[in-house]
C-alpha cells in the first residue's frame, strides 16, 4: 500500500482565496483524521470521520473550515475564506477499526502558506 | 478537558539512555500512544499502552502507571537518528473511540 497520500505538498495562497487540501486514506480504513500543526499549538485534531461519516467536529475552528468525505478512498478540507494565521501544516491520517493499538497512520502533510 | 504536559526539549549523548516523561489529566483514559516526528516528516507509531507496566521494544520502551496519570518513554543506545520530536497521546472515549489528544512534544537532541 502506498500509505496515506495528501495533495499538494506545499501550498502558497493569498488571504481570501479558497484553499482546498486533499486526502486519500490506507484502503480498507474505516477511519479518518484531519489534524493540523503549529510550532505554538503542536498538533490539533480538526475533525474526524467513521465509514465516511463526520464523527467529532469540534475541533474545526471557525465556519471557513469544512470538511466532506464523499467516498471511502477521498476527502478534502477546504478553508475558505483563508486568512494568513491558518498557516501550518496540515495532516491527514487513518486508521482501521478499534483493536490493539490502532495507531494512526499519517499521510506526509500539507504545508499551506497564507500571505 | 484534555491536559497533557511534556518537556519541550532535551538534550542526550550519543550511546547514552534517555527518559521522555509525560503527564496526563483527561476525562477519560482509553489508552496511550508514543509517536516519533523527524523534522518536517510525518509523526510515525512507536507504542501503545493501555495497562500499567513496560512494553518494550527495541531499543525503546514506554511506560505507564494509570493512577499516577504518567508515561515515560525510555530510549536506550541512543543514535544520532532518534533525534526528532516524541509526541505522548492519549486516547479519551468521550467524544468517540478513535479520539486521541496529542501533546506538544518533547524535542530530542543526541549529541556525539
Amino acid at each position: 500500500d502506498a500509505g496515506v497520500i495528501q495533495s499538494p505538498r506545499h501550498e502558497v495562497t493569498e488571504m481570501g482565496q479558497e484553499v482546498t487540501l486533499r486526502c486519500k486514506p490506507i484502503s480498507g480504513h474505516d477511519y479518518l483524521f484531519w489534524y493540523r500543526q503549529t510550532m505554538m499549538r503542536g498538533l490539533e485534531l480538526l475533525i474526524y470521520f467513521n465509514n465516511n461519516v463526520p464523527i467529532d467536529d469540534s475541533g474545526m475552528p471557525e465556519d471557513r473550515f469544512s470538511a466532506k468525505m464523499p467516498n471511502a478512498s477521498f476527502s478534502t478540507l477546504k478553508i475558505q475564506p483563508s486568512e494568513p494565521r491558518d498557516s501550518a501544516v496540515y495532516f491527514c491520517a487513518s486508521s482501521p477499526q478499534p483493536g490493539q493499538g490502532s495507531e494512526q497512520f499519517f499521510g506526509p502533510g500539507t504545508r499551506l502558506t497564507v500571505l | 478537558g484534555q491536559n497533557i504536559d511534556q518537556p519541550t526539549e532535551m538534550t542526550a549523548t550519543e550511546g547514552a539512555i534517555v527518559q521522555i516523561n509525560c503527564t496526563y489529566q483527561t476525562s477519560g483514559f482509553n489508552g496511550l500512544f508514543w509517536y516519533q516526528q523527524h523534522a518536517g516528516e510525518a509523526p510515525t507509531f512507536l507504542s501503545y499502552n493501555v495497562l500499567d507496566g513496560l512494553e518494550e521494544k527495541g531499543r525503546f520502551s514506554s511506560f505507564l502507571s494509570r493512577s499516577k496519570g504518567y508515561s515515560y518513554l525510555l530510549l536506550k543506545e541512543l543514535q544520532m537518528k532518534d533525534s526528532a520530536s516524541y509526541l505522548c497521546a492519549v486516547r479519551d472515549p468521550q467524544g468517540g473511540y478513535q479520539k486521541v489528544t496529542f501533546g506538544t512534544g518533547t524535542k530530542l537532541q543526541v549529541i556525539p
